[in-house]
């Protein structure tokens, strides 16, 4: 059992636009910077959105980030097949003093 | 631009030791916070702990009584080592450069140590 929630699964077709939700609390998304990877199958995975919405240097603005509250979202537009993966957010925990990660988003670009 | 490498067995027997070894290259190990990061097959990611130069190091609470990491600065090397492994510890094992304890922006490819006798 995740400390942070996300759903399973969702998918959309090409060219679509697709919403990953990461739920919280106060102890962790509510009060910290939550940040997403996105990890391709057998590959480690790769830093897509930090400190909430923020994209690091090569990462196209087809992802982007938001927070509200206890609830973060990742976004990602212009669905390609190539996006096909899990997808987790990650924060740091003020009452465990440890990092969380969700338990993970399977991608399906159908 | 900063590399990082996991290296160790990829074998352990239950009850010893996993002891793991990350090299980072492309930038001094001083300057910044790591973390190890497991994901057992076919399931999710699980941090197990983190160091810093400046900070205390953490550790995941399940994990806190068996878990150890250490630097070595001159080899710009950090290590692992979890006790009294069993087949739940079977997993893929990150180490990760750590952001102001905000994020991961580089990662090691992994490596896979199964526990099996």
């Amino acid at each position: 059992q995740s400390v942070l929630t996300q759903p399973p699964s969702v998918s959309a077709a090409p060219g679509q636009k697709v919403t990953i939700s990461c739920s919280g609390s106060s102890s962790n998304v509510g009060n910290n910077y939550v940040s997403w990877y996105q990890q391709l199958p057998g590959a480690a995975p790769k830093v897509l959105i930090y400190d909430n919405n923020n994209r690091p240097s090569g990462i196209p603005d087809r992802f982007s980030g938001s927070k509200s509250g206890t609830s973060a979202t990742l976004g990602i537009t212009g669905l390609q097949t190539g996006d096909e993966g899990d997808y987790y957010c990650g924060t740091w925990d003020t009452s465990l003093s440890a990092w969380v990660f969700g338990g993970g988003t399977k991608l399906t670009v159908l | 631009q900063v590399q990082l490498q996991e290296s160790g067995p990829g074998l352990v027997e239950p009850s010893e030791t996993l002891s793991l070894t990350c090299t980072v290259s492309g930038g001094s190990i001083k300057s910044f916070s790591y973390s190890w990061i497991r994901q057992p097959p076919g399931k999710g990611l699980e941090w197990i702990g983190n160091f810093s130069f400046s900070e205390n190091t953490n550790y995941t609470p399940s994990l806190k009584s068996r878990v150890t990491m250490l630097v070595d600065t001159s080899k710009n090397q950090f290590s692992l080592k979890v006790t009294s492994v069993t087949p739940a510890d079977t997993a893929v094992y990150y180490c990760a450069r750590d952001l102001g304890g905000n994020w991961f922006d580089s990662w090691g490819q992994g490596i896979l140590v199964t526990v099996s006798s």
